[in-house]
């Protein structure tokens, strides 16, 4: 079955702090890979996406994420956090032959000053 | 670009109503997804579209629910009758084929059924 993970409802950073959200995928073909942000009362931004090549994707705001094949995981990561990255973190997963992405039920990220 | 355009942005109804939410997409965009947000399940694809056909409808709860595409700028998705489990956001998002996977969120429209 299809299906994405994220392990952490929560997670709280200090501004300046470094970041990780992780996130697992069951997929039975090759994945494209996503992350989105959402802030509140907002819609999904996407952050960045992972098709094939390298598997360190950078996208926007400074983030990155690095696709692991062998533990089906592509978690995201930020060097350093500003108080504006607090938000609502979801990753997710499609195919090239299917036009559905299925997202994880999402990390809420909070700042703390 | 104006980007995916929803209205209402937040509608508040008694049970038994109907409810319509609408969505413009981006221009060009050949394909349009609504899907639910709610605590309880996350966000659910409901049903998507492409060049205003109905391909996928296996996430529509149940026959109160219907959507339509009448053309390529405009998509309802409505509810008759409506229930307070119906209480959600609902996002409406587009696509290109060309740009694979890439979804163009609104807003969304938050409903409150009483």
């Amino acid at each position: 079955a299809q299906s994405v993970t994220q392990p952490d409802i929560h997670i709280t950073v200090s501004e300046g702090a470094s970041l990780e959200l992780r996130c697992n995928y069951s997929y039975g073909a090759t994945p494209y890979l996503f992350w989105y942000v959402q802030s509140p009362g907002q819609g999904l931004q996407l952050l960045l996406k992972y098709f094939s090549g390298d598997t360190l994707v950078q996208g926007i705001k400074g983030f990155e994420a690095e696709f692991k094949r062998s533990q089906s995981s592509f978690n995201l990561r930020k060097p350093s956090v500003h108080w504006s990255d607090a938000a609502e973190y979801f990753c997710a997963v499609g195919g090239d032959s299917s036009y559905k992405l299925i997202f994880g039920s999402g990390t809420r990220l909070l700042v703390r000053p | 670009d104006a980007g995916v355009i929803q209205s209402p942005r937040h509608e508040v109804t008694e049970m038994g109503q109907e409810v319509t939410l609408r969505c413009k997409p981006i221009s060009g965009h050949d394909y349009l997804f609504w899907y639910r947000q709610t605590m309880m399940r996350g966000l659910e694809l409901l049903i998507y579209f492409n060049n205003n056909v109905p391909i996928d409808d296996s996430g529509m709860p149940e026959d109160r629910f219907s959507a339509k595409m009448p053309n390529a700028s405009f998509s309802t998705l409505k509810i008759q009758p409506s229930e307070p489990r119906d209480s959600a956001v609902y996002f409406c998002a587009s696509r290109q084929t060309s740009n694979t996977g890439e979804l163009f969120f609104g807003e969304g429209s938050r409903l409150t059924v009483l």
